[in-house]
């Protein structure tokens, strides 16, 4: 079954404790992205990938890394989460970078930093 | 700034009777538009999508209207039914050239419940 798989779906956590949440595909996709949602802003883009190694800033980026070491995974990183990084967290994939080829989802992480 | 609004932050429905989602952007580079449908605790699904070259387009209930010059486009679904009870979101990005390929932007949701 064709899907984008996050891990962990929910976590609490504290300040400053680094955290990684993965996220892995199985459609061959070159682009991958991470959103964050948060209510009255909807989905804001953190980080995109355009295919292994190449990654590059979104909206909201401050206080989080990503890397890009093979295809099908591209992980969000938070060195030392803050209360403000609590949100509900998407990844995203799709075929080709630049094609009308819509974003395939994953199912969403949860994060409350404490 | 927010380039893609959705202004109502809920709609209610009778089941049969059309829904009509409305987004506006401000950002005119702007040519290609997509809906997605959330249910909780899963992520968007793509949902039906527009080019700038087009002003309408059909998939089954659900049609997308845009008109560039208001810089709005609506989604409109008829009949509604209560499976249709999700978020909706709006998106945008510049496809055509440009350094933000592939680079969506969202609105911020419309929660749509259809009563039956």
């Amino acid at each position: 079954e064709a899907q984008v798989t996050q891990n962990p779906r929910y976590l609490i956590t504290v300040t400053g404790k680094k955290l990684t949440v993965t996220c892995s595909q199985n459609m061959n996709h070159e682009y991958m992205s991470w959103y964050r949602q948060d209510p009255g802003l909807g989905l804001r883009q953190i980080y995109y990938s355009m295919n292994v190694e190449v990654t590059d800033k979104g909206d909201v980026p401050e206080g989080y890394k990503v890397s890009r070491k093979e295809k099908r995974n591209f992980p969000l990183i938070l060195e030392s989460p803050s209360p403000n990084q609590t949100s509900l967290y998407f990844c995203a994939s799709s075929l080709l970078v630049n094609s009308n080829q819509p974003q395939h989802f994953g199912d969403g992480t949860r994060l409350s930093i404490l | 700034d927010q380039q893609v609004k959705q202004n109502s932050p809920s709609l209610s429905v009778q089941e049969g009777r059309i829904s009509i989602l409305n987004c506006d952007y401000t950002n005119s580079m702007f040519d290609y538009f997509l809906w997605y449908k959330k249910y909780p605790a899963e992520g968007p699904t793509f949902l039906i999508s527009i080019s700038s070259i087009k002003d309408k387009n059909e998939d089954g209930r659900f049609t997308v209207f845009l008109n560039k010059s208001a810089k709005h486009l609506s989604l409109h679904i008829v009949p509604s039914q209560p499976g249709d009870s999700a978020v909706y979101f709006c998106a945008a990005y510049i496809y055509a050239g440009g350094t933000s390929y592939g680079k969506l932007t969202f609105g911020q949701g419309t929660i749509l419940t259809v009563h039956p």
